[in-house]
């Protein structure tokens, strides 16, 4: 069974950095077909796709975060990991984690999320 | 502002039809496999069509899509109240080696 989890604070204050863990099980990071992908849903508003990371350790940013994103990932631990620099309360939502089935470039195995606030 | 382009609200009567509509560009719908995922706030989206128009296992045939060159819409037949949830479509963009979401479509069974 493929299941994936985030993990991270539920809180930090702005300027922080945020660092989210997404530890996967069921399948291999070094496997060419699936990636893992993270998308925040800020509230009430639309899902955001933030970053990707391939077997390959290929990786690729939203182009508006792009400066403040970093993904890796650890394959013996089954982890990726993502941090967020120079927090604001406008990065409060919840963070998911997702399987990437590279061939279909579909989102079919999804974190049940972690939610993060921002605030002093 | 979100990439793909979806009308914010849809609602319909138990047993109705009701369609979704998502709009991009040559980047990514143009180019790429449609998906489209149903979410419940609280829960993990959950991916209801794959590869355009595929159902993966578990997902009623109520629920069906199609594309035709930058658009993609998604039907919902045989309205249930445990439909009312929102609607992303999503597509990769070949210039961000990612994928790009529409703005969400909420549902509102009558």
């Amino acid at each position: 069974q493929v299941t994936l989890k985030e993990s991270g604070p539920v809180l930090v204050k702005p300027t922080e950095t945020l660092t989210l863990t997404c530890t996967v099980s069921g399948f291999s990071l070094s496997d060419s077909r699936v990636g893992v992908t993270w998308i925040r849903r800020p509230p009430g508003k639309a899902l955001e796709w933030l970053a990707h990371i391939l077997s390959s350790d290929a990786k690729s940013y939203s182009t508006s975060l792009k400066s403040r994103l970093t993904i890796s990932k650890d394959t013996s631990r089954s982890q990726v990991v993502l941090t967020l620099t120079d927090m604001d309360p406008v990065d409060t939502g919840t963070y998911y984690c997702a399987r990437v089935r590279m061939g279909f470039r579909d989102m079919d195995v999804w974190g049940p999320g972690t939610t993060v606030a921002v605030a002093s | 502002q979100s990439v793909l382009t979806q009308t914010p609200s849809a609602s319909g009567t138990p047993g109705q039809r009701v369609t979704i509509s998502c709009s991009g560009s040559t980047s990514n719908i143009g180019r790429n496999f449609v998906s489209w995922y149903q979410y419940l706030p609280g829960t993990a989206p959950q991916l209801l069509i794959s590869r355009n128009s595929h159902r993966p296992s578990g997902i009623p045939d109520r629920f069906s899509a199609s594309t035709s060159g930058t658009s993609a819409s998604l039907a919902i037949s045989g309205l249930r109240s445990e439909d009312e949830a929102e609607y992303y479509c999503a597509a990769w963009d070949d210039s961000l080696s990612g994928p790009v979401f529409g703005g969400g479509t909420k549902l509102t069974v009558l």
